[in-house]
């Protein structure tokens, strides 16, 4: 069954990089057969879209944080992270890793979530 | 970016009716529409995709319908596990957008 488990700092601060990894068990983040992404949540509020990637290099950004914005793989890990640079209290969230619905970024649903992970912009 | 909008904002309804949940799109989106679950503490989960197709595992009382911009899910026979909060999302358009989201409260 496939797990995906959010790691990295709970607290940043403003100015600052959060810096975050998805580990993932029981599936290949090399595989052919899907995209892998990130979404977060404010706290209270809905849900945003902030990157997805394929195993071949191909990546999409959402314009609103692309110039923050940075997805790594390490398949050697079976893990991918988000960077985003600059931080801001409006950066403060539940981000979540998860798993799309195919090979295609037009199979852009979700499935399987991470728990997610908290991550408060603060000084 | 294609805005979705989910109405109403909070359904009260009793256990053992049905629900129905709406969500339009600003320009259509075709069938590429997911709706998602989400309780508390929790990370959502995925209900339908395609507009219509059930998630692994989705019981049978959960329903989507709809196309182009105007879509539905529909809960048949609400038990008291289904009140949670719920998401549309499009990705008919590369850039996905979310719904601001239903909740869906006991009456």
């Amino acid at each position: 069954q496939l797990q995906l488990q959010e790691s990295g700092p709970g607290l940043v601060k403003p100015s600052e990089t959060l810096s975050l990894t998805c580990s993932v068990s029981g599936g290949s983040i090399s595989s052919s057969d899907y995209y892998w992404a990130w979404v977060r949540q404010p706290p209270g509020k809905g849900l945003e879209w902030i990157a997805n990637f394929f195993y071949s290099g191909s990546t999409f950004y959402n314009p609103s944080l692309k110039s923050r914005v940075t997805i790594s793989v390490d398949t050697s890990k079976n893990q991918f992270s988000l960077k985003l640079i600059s931080v801001t209290a409006a950066d403060t969230a539940v981000y979540y890793c998860a798993r799309q619905g195919g090979s295609s970024w037009v199979n852009g649903w979700f499935d399987p979530w991470g728990q997610g992970t908290l991550v408060t912009v603060s000084s | 970016e294609i805005v979705m909008t989910q109405s109403p904002a909070t359904l009260s309804v009793s256990p053992g009716e049905r629900a129905t949940l709406s969500c339009r799109a600003s320009q259509s989106v075709s069938s590429d529409l997911a709706w998602y679950q989400q309780k508390p503490g929790q990370a959502p989960r995925l209900l339908i995709y395609g507009a219509s197709t059930r998630a692994t595992g989705i019981p049978a009382r959960f329903s989507g319908s709809g196309s182009g911009t105007e879509f539905t899910l529909t809960i048949s026979s609400l038990q008291s596990e289904d009140f949670a909060v719920y998401y549309c999302q499009q990705y008919n358009n590369w850039m996905y957008t979310f719904g601001q989201g239903t909740k869906l409260e006991i009456k």
